[in-house]
């Protein structure tokens, strides 16, 4: 399979602890992109990345969390002192952009829980 | 601003067809989609036109685009049990490179 990958599919973490995701996008896809989704609702926008360089970041993304895109393919999402709140889908997304044309194809999502 | 908004729930049974609503606000909005999601699962791409189209039609789905009322539907026809998921409408801004979703609709198909 050549979809979006993300690893772990799920994670139980304390308050308080770190954590790290990853995303492998689909190959020679050039920006990735990291959303969260809560229960009951859509996907929201955290932040995106064009090959290595990180573009926009949303304000949702609090100083806590950080995202790399290293090399211009893989992508890891680091959560710092997490909180109850952060307790949430976290969905990665690639696309190949041509110009203005642009489709976002999705993983199948880390599921953070918080205790 | 940005703003997208979809019923929350609709029903039909097997084989009849599906028709999820969409309405959107920024008039700048130049790509929209439909995204599929089913349970704990990740969100699969379905279809998306381009806002210069009014139609498009792909097997058993078909889009509809009203730019002036900015209203997006998705019909699928012959429903069948495996539809039975959260259907998402997403829009992006041409100059925009995220997308900004609605709530979804959750589809139950009927036996």
């Amino acid at each position: 399979d050549t979809g979006v990958s993300q690893n772990p599919r799920h994670k139980i973490t304390k308050r308080g602890q770190n954590v790290t995701f990853r995303c492998d996008p689909i190959s020679e896809h050039n920006r990735l992109y990291w959303y969260r989704q809560t229960l009951g609702q859509g996907p929201e926008f955290l932040t995106y990345f064009q090959n290595e360089a990180q573009l926009e970041k949303s304000r949702l993304l609090s100083d806590r969390f950080s995202a790399e895109r290293p090399k211009g393919s893989f992508s890891t999402l680091e959560i710092q002192r997490t909180e109850q709140g952060d307790s949430a889908m976290y969905l990665c997304a690639s696309s190949l952009a041509k110009g203005q044309r642009e489709t976002q194809y999705f993983g199948p999502g880390t599921r953070l829980t918080v205790l | 601003g940005e703003d997208v908004e979809q019923s929350l729930f609709l029903s039909v049974r097997e084989g009849d067809s599906s028709v999820i609503n969409c309405t959107y606000t920024d008039s700048s909005s130049t790509y929209l989609y439909w995204y599929k999601q089913e349970p704990g699962a990740g969100l699969q791409l379905l279809t998306y036109i381009f806002s210069n189209m009014d139609m498009k039609q792909d097997q058993r789905l078909t889009v509809l685009l009203n730019k002036k009322d900015k209203h997006l539907s998705l019909r699928i026809a012959d429903t069948q049990t495996g539809d039975s998921a959260i259907y998402f409408c997403a829009e992006r801004p041409g100059s925009a490179r995220q997308l900004t979703f609605g709530s979804g609709t959750q589809l139950t198909v009927l036996p």
